[in-house]
Order: structure tokens, then sequence, then C-alpha cells
């Protein structure tokens, strides 16, 4: 079973709109949570770490996090068709040693010009 | 940017044949990783290592064997390659508790 949970599985947005992904752990011993995005073909990239309640912003990319129910979220505004790709949830924490990272299934972005 | 090259892209191997992925990470860095990928599993962990000369399961090592000789190579191994190992695999690097840096990935199929 999935340790880390994500929704939609996949996704259509305008150019332009704002895309929405969400990720909850079944281990609350996850503490530290990763968005990382993958083109076609690629490899994946780290778009943006975070590890505290709350809201971090980088450009048009916003992370949530609420540790308490242990759900994070990504919020892509002003989407660009350069940003349809397969987004992963990541996750680690004081059971894995801080070594090991979980990955969730993974929202597919598609925005549509 | 760190930079980690995976070798062979791609790769056809019969069943019952030997397979070596290789990877290499020019960061330095302590940890590095193997990764498989399927549609609707996302990412999972294979073997993973802390340093030259170790090797650690991860969730789903059965039929995978890795080798670190060097801070900078991490190899995994398929001494049987069955039909079922037909995949995608990435290998990254990275510290502990930071960001992964992934390679480009290896794809293999096993006939």
């Amino acid at each position: 079973q999935q340790k880390v949970q994500q929704s939609p599985e996949s996704l259509s947005v305008p150019e332009g709109g704002m895309a929405s992904f969400n990720c909850t752990s079944s281990d609350r011993n996850f503490q530290y949570f990763w968005w990382y995005r993958q083109h076609s073909g690629e490899g994946p990239k780290a778009l943006m770490s975070i590890f505290s309640d709350g809201d971090k912003k980088e450009g048009r990319f916003t992370a949530h996090l609420n540790k308490a129910s242990l759900h994070v979220s990504l919020h892509i505004r002003d989407s660009q068709p350069s940003d349809s790709a397969l987004y992963f949830c990541a996750a680690s924490g004081v059971n894995t040693g801080n070594y090991k990272y979980v990955f969730g299934a993974g929202t597919r972005l598609k925005v549509i010009a | 940017e760190a930079a980690v090259t995976q070798s062979p892209r791609n790769k056809v191997a019969v069943t019952g044949g030997k397979v070596t992925l290789s990877c290499n990470q020019t960061n330095n860095h302590n940890n590095m990783y193997w990764y498989r990928q399927d549609t609707g599993h996302g990412l999972r962990l294979i073997h993973y290592s802390y340093g030259a000369g170790s090797t650690e399961k991860g969730d789903i090592p059965d039929g995978y064997k890795a080798s670190r000789p060097s801070q900078e190579n991490f190899s995994l191994i398929l001494e049987l390659a069955t039909p079922s190992q037909t995949s995608v695999y990435f290998c990254a690097s990275g510290e502990q508790g930071n960001t992964l840096y992934f390679g480009e990935g290896s794809r293999l199929i096993v006939v």
C-alpha cells in the first residue's frame, strides 16, 4: 500500500489557469516533503521542498503543508504548456532515517493552450 | 546543478540473462539510490547506499543486487532478468534530508 497517496491521477487546465495537486501521507513519521516534476523522457527534477506548516511560495509555485492532517499540496498559478508533466510528491522522515524517500504515484498535468 | 549519468539508456535483455545498470555522479553526494518507475506505482526504491562500500535494501529488492565501489559509482545488477523487471530505472544522488538529483533513466526491456 502506498504510504504517500496523490490526487487526482490526472488533471487538465487551460493555459493561464491554476493547477492544484494533493498529497496525503499515511505515516505520521514523515516530516519532510518535496514536489518533483518529470517531463516525458526525462528524470524527475525537484520543484520545491516544504518542511514547516503553512505556505511556501517560489515564483508561480506555492506549496502548503499541514502536518496535523499529513496533507501537502502544490498550486501552480498562470499555468503554461511547458508545465505539462508528471508531478510527484515525496516524503521522508525519522522512521526512514532521513535517507529514504517515499514517492507517490504521481499526478499527470496537461495544460491546454 | 548535480550531475547524475546513467548507462545504458536503453537495453533489451533476454530472460535469464545478466543485466548491469550503471550510475555515476559528480557531486560528491554520500547517498545514492536506485528506483524503478512503473505506471500507477510511481517511483519505488530498490536499493540505496550511504557511501562507498555500503548497500542497503529498499522496498522492492527481490531479484536485484547493488554495488557501490566508489563515492561516484553505484550499479544495479539483475543476475537473472525476468520479464517482470521490464521497467524504467532511475538512479539518484543526494545528501541526507535534502533534495534528490536524478539521472535521465535507463529503459530496460526483458524478452
